[in-house]
């Protein structure tokens, strides 16, 4: 199956500093979502970008689908950003979801 | 977007029961699906409900210990059978929307004694 890989793993930053979250995948994708899971376990829809670039406020987005990657850029970052961010894609097979292990941010005062 | 609803949010169970977890979206939906994630791991696909047809099981999982049942287009339930302390997880219910985005339910915490 295709292997969804994510970077870093962990990252601590301080509040107001900026990040850039990397997710690799292995084969050609149809679908590829941001999620962000809170400290209470709830999963939120950030983006859905299987290509291309998109921005919701303090957050953007690229895809690079030729190149089998995507980049998430966290601005101004605030306490409340913390908890765990996925990558999820689904191949051209499919509509499932296969989630990357994620990267655990925590966003210090 | 979608507003999926799972009941229970959480429960804790004794080994050797079972569970049937709820899982309600807000509008029709052409797939549903139940994913596990283990303490501190990632989502796992456990199956595709399919709309009155059998589940589609992913490798490692069985239709003896996670029935699945979907008998409209907005609602589905996920059973844990015959229970042990390795089923404690967070199951979460999601559907594909038209808008072509998956949305997940708030999930169902489970512990197992």
């Amino acid at each position: 199956g295709i292997q969804v890989e994510q970077s870093p793993p962990d990252l601590i930053l301080q509040e107001g500093a900026n990040s850039t979250l990397r997710c690799n995948f292995s084969d050609s994708v149809n679908n590829l979502q941001w999620f962000h899971q809170n400290p209470w376990g709830q999963l939120i829809n950030l983006f859905y970008i299987p290509s291309g670039t998109k921005q919701n406020g303090r957050l953007s987005a690229t895809t690079v689908a030729t190149e089998r990657y995507s980049l998430l850029y966290i601005s101004s970052s605030q306490t409340t950003d913390s908890g765990v961010y996925f990558c999820a894609v689904a191949t051209n097979s499919g509509y499932a979801l296969n989630f990357g292990k994620g990267t655990s941010l925590l966003v210090t005062p | 977007s979608a507003v999926i609803s799972q009941k229970p949010s959480r429960d804790i169970c004794q080994r050797g029961t079972s569970l049937t977890i709820q899982c309600q979206v807000d509008s029709q939906v052409t797939m549903m699906f139940w994913y596990r994630q283990q303490p501190g791991q990632s989502l796992t696909l456990i199956a595709t409900a399919n709309q009155g047809s059998e589940a589609t099981y992913e490798s490692g999982f069985v239709i003896d210990k996670f029935p699945i049942s979907r008998p409209n287009l907005t609602f589905s339930t996920l059973t844990v059978s015959n229970m042990s302390p390795e089923d404690s997880s967070i199951y979460l219910c999601s559907a594909w929307t038209a808008q072509e985005t998956q949305y997940f339910g708030p999930g169902t915490r489970l512990l197992v004694l």
